[in-house]
């Protein structure tokens, strides 16, 4: 068990620009989440992936976010055009099924800051 | 919709006190019951859930929170205080009725101990 690991832990963007966020799971995790975390704030869902099938995505995802999971190991979160309000921290978890009350392995999340 | 409230975003205790952190949850259905600590500059890590069954729940590190369906609430607590419990702590939980497994967080409690 190697962990939750996100790429890169900082990125600084100027506004207007695109990101993309790597998160690789704990190997055999079927359940993918992102979170969105800004300063002084809990944690807030984004969307999740059941294998490489996103299933779920929060009215906070705008239509300029994009996430996949093509092979249902690792996914991507692309932020298109960014703006000052996305800055944040973006957080990957992952769980080994779905059963209801499941323990969340978190990455250690990647700090965006847009000039 | 599910809300959390955590009541004090700081907290401060001595060093041997007690350590005891409020939340409390909205939901038609009472929910699965979670507390998160996030250490600076790492993931958040589970410390404690509810799901069923014993409304006294044990967890890592001394911690124990119990569900009072009747007052709505999660509160966690510690009897002794120790320096490496100074973190930031969330409560959150996820509806029984509805499939994802998605967390809903309060917005967190930092406590600090004091020598």
């Amino acid at each position: 068990d190697t962990g939750v690991s996100q790429d890169p832990r900082h990125k600084i963007t100027k506004r207007g620009q695109n990101v993309t966020f790597r998160c690789d799971p704990i190997s055999e995790h079927n359940r993918l989440y992102w979170y969105r975390q800004t300063l002084g704030q809990g944690p807030e869902f984004l969307t999740y992936f059941q294998n490489e099938a996103q299933l779920e995505k929060s009215r906070l995802l705008s239509d300029r976010f994009s996430a996949e999971r093509p092979k249902g190991s690792f996914s991507t979160l692309e932020i298109q055009r960014t703006e000052q309000g996305d800055s944040a921290m973006y957080l990957c978890a992952s769980s080994l099924n779905s059963r209801g009350g499941e323990k969340l392995f978190f990455g250690s999340g990647t700090q965006l800051s847009v000039l | 919709a599910q809300s959390v409230t955590q009541l004090g975003s700081h907290v401060s205790v001595s060093e041997g006190a007690l350590v005891l952190l409020r939340c409390n949850y909205s939901s038609s259905v009472p929910p699965y019951l979670f507390w998160y600590v996030q250490y600076p500059n790492q993931g958040l890590q589970l410390l404690l859930k509810y799901t069923s069954a014993a409304t006294l729940v044990k967890g890592i590190n001394g911690f124990e929170a119990e569900f009072k369906k009747s007052e709505t609430s999660f509160h966690l607590t510690k009897p002794s205080a120790h320096m490496s419990d100074a973190a930031e702590y969330f409560c959150a939980v996820s509806d029984r009725q509805a499939a994802g497994n998605k967390l809903t967080f309060g917005g967190g409690t930092r406590v600090l101990v004091k020598p």
